[in-house]
């Protein structure tokens, strides 16, 4: 099975701030990377897929990058809805593998 | 408007079973491959099982192989997870998901909460 990693675990910042996760998968992924975002209590939500490709709906503010087994998810200017934590997930093969999620809280 | 209502969670003793239902609406059900993920309390997801639209593939994680059958009845826009053997560990947050391009999870529904304990 292919091993996700992410970094921080957690982090805190502010409203405005730019914050950027990481993503590390044990082996080359290409990029079959997507990015949930999770809030207390509610369902996980796609924002991105493909490493880079937003998910229709999602505000331009959050980006990805990256291929083969390096990625990140940045948001440019936090949001108070952004508070939330996020997950990298790889979908390159089965079993389909989630990283362990970075949590996101004010500052 | 994409709709997924998974039901039937609750509290089940080690040793027994429970089946999982999950109502799709808003979509044409019968072209897209599901997926279960899970969520124990306080911990990250975890991917259960897959079915392809026509249930010609089917995957499950070693976790819950041999325990767990994951079905559909496309007639009825149905996804089902009949869940044998529950253990502790397995007590969680079910959520049903669509499977959409680059075997995402697009849409997710409310999720429904197994609990195994004695």
């Amino acid at each position: 099975d292919i091993q996700m990693t992410q970094s921080p675990s957690s982090l805190s910042a502010s409203v405005g701030d730019r914050v950027t996760i990481t993503c590390r998968a044990s082996q080359s992924i290409s990029s079959y990377l997507n990015w949930y975002q999770q809030k207390p209590g509610k369902a996980p939500k796609l924002l991105i897929y493909a490493a880079s490709s937003l998910q229709s709906g999602v505000p331009s503010r959050f980006s990805g990058s990256g291929s083969g087994t390096d990625f990140t998810l940045t948001i440019s200017s936090l949001q108070p809805e952004d508070f939330a934590t996020y997950y990298c997930q790889q979908s390159y093969s089965t079993p389909p593998t989630f990283g362990p999620g970075t949590k996101v809280d004010i500052k | 408007e994409v709709q997924l209502v998974e039901s039937g969670g609750g509290l089940v003793k080690p040793g027994g079973s429970l089946r999982l239902s999950c109502a799709a609406s808003g979509f044409t059900f019968s072209s897209y491959s599901m997926n279960w993920v899970r969520q124990a309390p306080g911990k990250g997801l975890e991917w259960v099982s897959s079915i392809s639209s026509s249930s010609s593939y089917i995957y499950y994680a070693d976790s819950v192989k041999g325990r767990f059958t994951i079905s559909r009845d496309n007639a009825k826009n149905s996804l089902y997870l009949q869940m044998n053997s529950l253990r502790a560990e397995d007590t969680a947050v079910y959520y049903c998901a669509r499977e959409g391009g680059d075997s995402t999870s697009d849409y997710w529904g409310q999720g429904t909460l197994v609990t195994v304990s004695s």
